[in-house]
């Protein structure tokens, strides 16, 4: 069965350094979202991604953040000088259509952040 | 706005027990539901989803929602829970947008 990938399943980094977080959708699939929970809370939507540009994204997801499909099966997140409350699992998702469309996000296992 | 509460962040039930988790839903129109569970250092699978028709729906390790819209609820039930049912499970609400609201879950423990 197809499933979403992501790597690394843990990154450690410093304060102030640029962390490159990668998925691999599904590869059909059409729509790509970011998600994070930090720890002990819920999950939360950061940003979704269609035809090559943010759809929607949320409060969080700001200036040191940004997304990327840079080939035809890749979906990073970026995030460009981290802070200690970006600690967090990220959670990357993908749909065939959007969530409006009667269609289902199939989640990848995340990336655990831990910045010191 | 969509919102999804959780009422009951922890959750203990015997093994062979019966077992019903809380969710309740704002939302103005009809709403996409679905139940997510996640174990410890896992990802998020997908157990059931809401969309339309039968408001009974059935989804993969002997789990069950019913969708009321009358009480904004869609509740998850499991006539005997498992020890290997023990892990978070999170009730979300999709439909306005593309993304999807998660609440904020519930631990379910098992005791032997």
């Amino acid at each position: 069965e197809p499933e979403v990938t992501q790597t690394p399943s843990h990154q450690v980094t410093q304060m102030g350094q640029e962390v490159i977080l990668r998925c691999v959708p599904i590869s059909n699939h059409l729509y790509f979202y970011w998600y994070r929970q930090i720890l002990g809370q819920k999950v939360e939507f950061l940003v979704s991604f269609y035809n090559n540009e943010i759809s929607e994204k949320s409060e969080i997801f700001d200036d040191q953040f940004s997304v990327e499909r840079p080939d035809g099966s890749n979906f990073t997140l970026k995030i460009r000088s981290t802070k200690l409350e970006d600690s967090a699992m990220y959670f990357c998702a993908s749909s065939l259509m959007g969530a409006r469309s009667y269609n289902e996000q199939f989640f990848g296992p995340g990336t655990r952040l831990t910045v010191l | 706005a969509q919102s999804v509460t959780q009422p009951d962040i922890h959750i203990t039930v015997s093994e062979g027990a019966s077992l019903e988790l809380r969710c309740n839903y704002s939302y103005g129109a009809t709403p996409y539901l679905f139940w997510y569970v996640q174990s410890p250092g896992q990802g998020l699978q997908l157990l059931l989803k809401y969309f339309s028709g039968d408001t009974l729906v059935q989804g993969i390790k002997g789990f069950e929602a019913e969708f009321k819209r009358s009480q904004s609820s869609f509740n998850l039930r499991k006539p005997s829970v498992h020890w290997s049912d023990a892990a978070e499970y999170f009730c979300a609400v999709g439909g306005e947008q593309d993304k999807i609201i998660f609440g904020k879950g519930t631990r379910l423990h098992i005791l032997p």
